[in-house]
């Protein structure tokens, strides 16, 4: 099994600044790595998929890269909507896992 | 428009079995290279990942309860049923569905999830 880890485990930002998660995963993924973001009461919501992509709808303040086993998501500019919690997902390897999360929540 | 709705008894007893339907709509479960999974979340914690089915009805099951899951589909009702045997207070959580467009993407729309107690 491919075992994710996500640091830090919480993360206090301001509003405007910038906000760097990391995910590592325990083998290689190739590119094979998505980002969701949740918010309290809702399901996960795609951000990032194929490591560095946008999904549909997710604005550019949005950024991923890496490949292999480590990958970093950032968050150029935090607005308000962004506070969550932020799973990093590994779909190249069975069985898929996701990582235990990374909470942005406000300084 | 794509989405997924969950039905399914929410609270079961210990030793009973889950089983939850996932209808969907805005997709055709005969399309090549989708998929369905199932995934939950305990209270508080991070996501996991249980059985997914795709379009050819190839079924994956995440390892250690692969002996207690079920995945199978309807594809003219439009529906994918996930069935979790011998419940264990440990199996409370908020189970989803969610869909992928094609292999080796990661899961685009998720359903709102619904929570599932056991409890004696």
């Amino acid at each position: 099994e491919t075992v994710m880890t996500q640091s830090p485990a919480t993360l206090s930002v301001s509003p405007g600044e910038r906000a760097t998660l990391s995910c590592r995963t325990s083998q290689s993924v190739s590119s094979s790595l998505a980002w969701y973001q949740q918010k309290p009461g809702q399901p996960p919501r795609l951000v990032i998929y194929g490591a560095s992509t946008r999904a549909i709808g997710i604005p550019t303040r949005f950024s991923g890269s890496g490949s292999g086993t480590d990958f970093t998501l950032t968050i150029s500019r935090l607005e308000p909507e962004d506070f969550a919690v932020y799973y990093c997902h590994q779909y190249g390897n069975s069985p898929l896992t996701f990582g235990p999360g990374t909470k942005v929540d406000i300084k | 428009q794509i989405t997924l709705k969950e039905s399914g008894l929410t609270l079961v007893k210990p030793t009973q079995t889950l089983t939850l339907t996932c209808t969907i709509s805005g997709f055709s479960l005969r399309t090549t290279g989708v998929s369905v999974a199932w995934m939950r979340q305990p209270p508080g914690k991070a996501l996991e990942w249980l059985a997914l089915i795709y379009w050819n009805n190839d079924q994956r099951y995440y390892p250690s309860l692969q002996s207690r899951l079920t995945i199978t589909k309807d594809t003219s009702r439009y529906q994918v049923v996930l069935t979790l045997a011998n419940m264990d207070p440990v199996d409370t959580g908020t189970y989803y569905c969610a869909h992928s467009p094609r292999w080796n993407r990661p899961f685009d729309y998720w359903s709102q999830g619904t929570r599932v107690t056991v409890s004696s």
